[in-house]
């Protein structure tokens, strides 16, 4: 059965604190792999990787691909009370539904 | 705005009633997605239509079922609820058939079954 496993479940973290976060992944047939951010409510996209070792950046954020190892993590530098939220790892296989994982709970104090 | 519009925003009912959670997907996307999260069990995958066809299914149970309308906005209907209903329901949009470049999701449809 494919799946997406999400870790750690819950991270809490101080202001200017840089995090990784972990997605490991089992399918029949990867073809891609993607980041969200859940504030409130609708998960928003971050990042879709699909090559091994090229690394994506948007601002502090920024997530690497090991298509060898099936993981993928996502760093956040200079974290701050904005970054809190639920990330999201999810998998595109040869099928049309994205798989997900439980997501990361992420909580940056002040 | 993600472009993906989804009516109601809250929903209570008691248990034993049947729902309606209606999706228009965002402008040009063929495929309409249905989604339920639950806090313990994530993001599930419940059904997929692409241009008014039932594509794939996920976990979708016996009591839900769903239909996308020739203007592509989708339906997702609820029957015999029971209190494990209870989760948020979340419809996502795409151009294409698949959801490898991933897909927007809306605001969702919050459920609540007393």
């Amino acid at each position: 059965e494919d799946k997406v496993v999400q870790s750690p479940l819950s991270l809490v973290v101080h202001e200017g604190d840089t995090v990784t976060l972990n997605c490991s992944y089992e399918v029949t047939n990867f073809r891609s792999l993607l980041w969200y951010k859940q504030e409130k409510k609708a998960p928003t996209f971050l990042f879709m990787l699909t090559s091994s070792g090229i690394e994506k950046k948007s601002g502090r954020l920024s997530s690497i691909l090991d298509k060898k190892e099936l993981f993928s993590i996502l760093n956040i530098t200079a974290t701050q009370t904005g970054d809190s939220a639920v990330y999201l790892c999810a998998v595109g296989d040869a099928g049309t539904a994205l798989i997900f994982g439980k997501g990361t709970t992420l909580s940056v104090s002040s | 705005d993600s472009g993906v519009t989804q009516t109601p925003k809250h929903l209570i009912t008691a248990t034993g009633q049947r729902v309606t959670l209606r999706c228009s997907p965002r402008s040009g996307d063929l495929s309409v997605y249905w989604y339920q999260q639950s806090l313990d069990q994530g993001l599930q995958f419940l059904i997929q239509y692409y241009n008014g066809e039932e594509r794939a299914k996920g976990n979708i149970l016996e009591r839900f079922s769903a239909q996308q309308f020739p203007d592509l906005h989708s339906e997702l209907n609820l029957s015999s609820l029971e209190l494990g209903d209870s989760a948020l329901y979340f419809c996502a949009s795409s151009v294409t058939d698949g959801a490898n470049y991933g897909y927007t999701f809306g605001s969702g449809t919050r459920l609540t079954v007393v």
